[in-house]
């Protein structure tokens, strides 16, 4: 059974940095293409990064771009999200998702955690 | 940036009746749309991909249609545990990856 856990989420102060970790099992992570997701509170999704297997090919939303990196450990089953200078625009349920089929869309998500940042 | 736009932003059908939801892309994305449905306090899942290619598990009273820049997922006839908002998004010309803004179907 794939199964994909957020965790990480807490609350920041505006221009402060966070690591989110999503733990996958049930599945060979290093076989699969993953993302990262979020939901601003009442709003809709937002897709926000990407990267393949060997992490040769990575991608961000310009709303993130050069303050968040996006990595994975293959041997412990973990993706990452390193965000940095973050601001109340980032608040939101982050939730990483597995790309079935290296095409761009996601067949299986974990339950998000949640980011706030507030002074 | 394909621009996914979703209509209507809310849908009140009773339970049996039949609900489609609709996207429109602002440019053709071919046949590269998926749809997932999230209820309150859930992450979101997979319904269709490919436009009419159910996900696992997933019901056949959901279908979904469309080529190009106009889309369309029909609920045939509703079950209360339909509720919930459902996201088109497309992965033709990306990145960036784009979801529309959402279809809230309350029953």
């Amino acid at each position: 059974q794939v199964q994909l856990v957020e965790s990480g989420g807490v609350l920041v102060k505006p221009g402060e940095s966070l690591r989110l970790s999503c733990a996958a099992s049930g599945f060979n992570f290093g076989d699969f293409y993953m993302g990262w997701i979020r939901q601003a509170p009442g709003k809709g999704l937002e897709w926000i990064s990407y990267m393949t297997v060997s992490g040769t090919s990575i991608y961000y939303a310009d709303s993130v771009k050069g303050r968040f990196t996006i990595s994975r450990d293959n041997g412990k089953n973990l993706l990452f999200l390193q965000m940095d200078s973050l601001t109340a625009d980032d608040t939101a349920v982050y939730y990483c998702a597995r790309d079935w089929r290296a095409s761009g869309w996601f067949d299986s998500w974990g339950q998000g955690t949640l980011v706030t940042v507030s002074s | 940036e394909v621009v996914m736009m979703q209509s209507p932003a809310t849908l009140s059908v009773s339970p049996g009746e039949r609900a489609t939801l609709f996207c429109r892309a602002n440019e053709s994305v071919s046949n590269s749309v998926s749809w997932y449905q999230q209820k309150p306090g859930q992450a979101p899942r997979l319904l269709m991909y490919g436009v009419y290619i159910r996900a696992t598990g997933i019901p056949a009273r959901f279908s979904g249609s469309g080529s190009g820049t106009e889309f369309s997922l029909t609920i045939s006839s509703l079950q209360s545990e339909d509720a919930a908002t459902y996201y088109c998004q497309q992965y033709k010309k990306w990145p960036p990856l784009t979801f529309g803004g959402g279809t809230k179907v309350e029953i």
